[in-house]
């Protein structure tokens, strides 16, 4: 079946640190990936996609590229702001199925 | 402004009882998910559904049924509470597509069994 696996937290960063959270799934066929944040009290909301090979999704300075050739959709940010705070998670969706399978989650600490 | 609306943020129930989480979104999506988040598993998917009346078993559907007669609406039963049911509970939508599209979570419903 499909699986997502990402690095374990949590992780305390500085601000304006170099921000990487590891994301490698296994799945048939060829899922669309996807980044979903956490933020304290709230549900999930997208932060980020992307639907085929070599394609990079981007949404608020964080940044991902789907990597067919290692399996990877690497989450990264140039500089984190204390407001990046939250738990991300990865995730996967498989075509024809519709269904999302998610990481077990990062929790980001941003600390000034 | 789309919407995944949980009826109860916060619920307290004792072991044996029934239990009943309800979902509504405003968006007209073809399928709606229950998912429980614990900490260190990350989101687990107990049901889901794709259209009115159908539903597909998710990852952990043991001690867990749906209900969805509406489109608008998902209800998550818990036929007998137990303590190891004690968990956040995420519902989420998202349009019928290629795989490709967004899901819209609600709030949560952290529900504790004592």
């Amino acid at each position: 079946g499909n699986s997502v696996t990402q690095m374990e937290g949590p992780v305390t960063l500085s601000e304006e640190a170099f921000l990487t959270i590891n994301c490698t799934y296994t799945a048939t066929g060829y899922p669309s990936l996807f980044w979903y944040v956490q933020y304290p009290g709230e549900g999930l909301q997208l932060l980020l996609k992307a639907t085929k090979a070599d394609d990079k999704g981007s949404n608020k300075g964080f940044e991902a590229t789907y990597r067919k050739e290692t399996t990877s959709f690497h989450l990264e940010k140039g500089s984190v702001q204390v407001s990046d705070s939250a738990v991300y998670f990865c995730a996967l969706s498989d075509r024809g199925y519709q269904k999302v399978t998610f990481g077990t989650g990062t929790k980001l600490q941003v600390i000034p | 402004d789309v919407k995944v609306t949980q009826s109860s943020r916060y619920l307290v129930k004792r072991t044996g009882e029934k239990v009943f989480l309800e979902c509504v979104q405003d968006m007209d999506h073809e399928n709606m998910f229950w998912y429980r988040q614990d900490p260190g598993l990350g989101l687990r998917l107990i049901y889901f559904s794709y259209d009115v009346k159908m539903k597909e078993k998710g990852d952990i559907p043991e001690g867990y049924s749906v209900s969805r007669e509406k489109k608008e609406r998902f209800s998550l039963i818990l036929e007998s509470a137990s303590t190891n049911q004690t968990s956040m509970y995420l519902c989420a939508s998202s349009l019928s597509g290629q795989g490709n599209t967004e899901a819209f979570f609600g709030q949560g419903t952290r529900l504790t069994v004592v």
